[in-house]
């Protein structure tokens, strides 16, 4: 089946450092994977996304790496700020269907 | 404003009452979602919509109800609402079949007593 397991919170960083929050998935078919980003009190906002192997999603000085060989698509950024604080959804869905499947969430806290 | 908008952002019910809650969205995207968000689960499929007048079941579709006699408009209703029926909702759209991103609307946070 499909699912997505990512790595647990809450995560607590210092301003300015380096952020790695994992993901991994099964799927069957050819998913296409996403990272949204949940700020307090609103709702999910895709944050970048891979529709295939090798590709790399970017934005707002994140990115990620779709790896087949790994089936992992981990989210990363070089210098965290506070308004970084959030909660980071990793989700697949596949060309099988039309829905998605989610992580259970990783929060994200930075100190100044 | 364009958008997908869901009311009330906030309700507190008591058990055995009925609820529905409501979304729209403004750009006439075929799919529609319900998810609730709970501790310790992330998000999980109550219900979808394909278009209107059909709709399917998720992972957790169990008392609830679901009704899409227009386009942009995806009510979801508690029957009788259950303490365990306490969570966060979110609606979420999307444009066509295919590996589209979903679009989620703010969230109604449901308390039931």
């Amino acid at each position: 089946g499909n699912s997505v397991t990512q790595m647990e919170g809450p995560v607590t960083l210092s301003e300015e450092a380096f952020l790695t929050i994992n993901c991994t998935y099964t799927a069957t078919g050819y998913p296409s994977l996403f990272w949204y980003v949940q700020y307090p009190g609103e709702g999910l906002q895709l944050l970048l996304k891979a529709t295939k192997a090798d590709d790399k999603g970017s934005n707002k000085g994140f990115e990620a790496t779709y790896r087949k060989e790994t089936t992992s698509f981990h989210l990363e950024k070089g210098s965290v700020q506070v308004s970084d604080s959030a909660v980071y959804f990793c989700a697949l869905t596949t060309n099988t269907g039309n829905q998605f499947y989610f992580g259970t969430g990783t929060s994200l806290t930075v100190i100044p | 404003d364009a958008g997908i908008t869901q009311s009330p952002r906030y309700k507190i019910t008591e058990t055995g009452r009925q609820v529905t809650l409501m979304c729209h969205q403004t750009w006439s995207h075929s799919y529609m979602f319900w998810y609730r968000q709970d501790l310790g689960h992330g998000l999980r499929l109550i219900y979808y919509s394909a278009a209107a007048d059909i709709t399917d079941k998720g992972e957790v579709p169990d008392g609830y109800v679901v009704s899409r006699s227009k386009t942009e408009n995806f009510p979801l209703t508690l029957e009788s609402a259950t303490r365990s029926q306490t969570s966060v909702y979110f609606c979420a759209s999307q444009k066509r079949e295919g590996m589209n991103e979903q679009f989620f609307g703010p969230g109604t946070r449901l308390t039931v007593l």
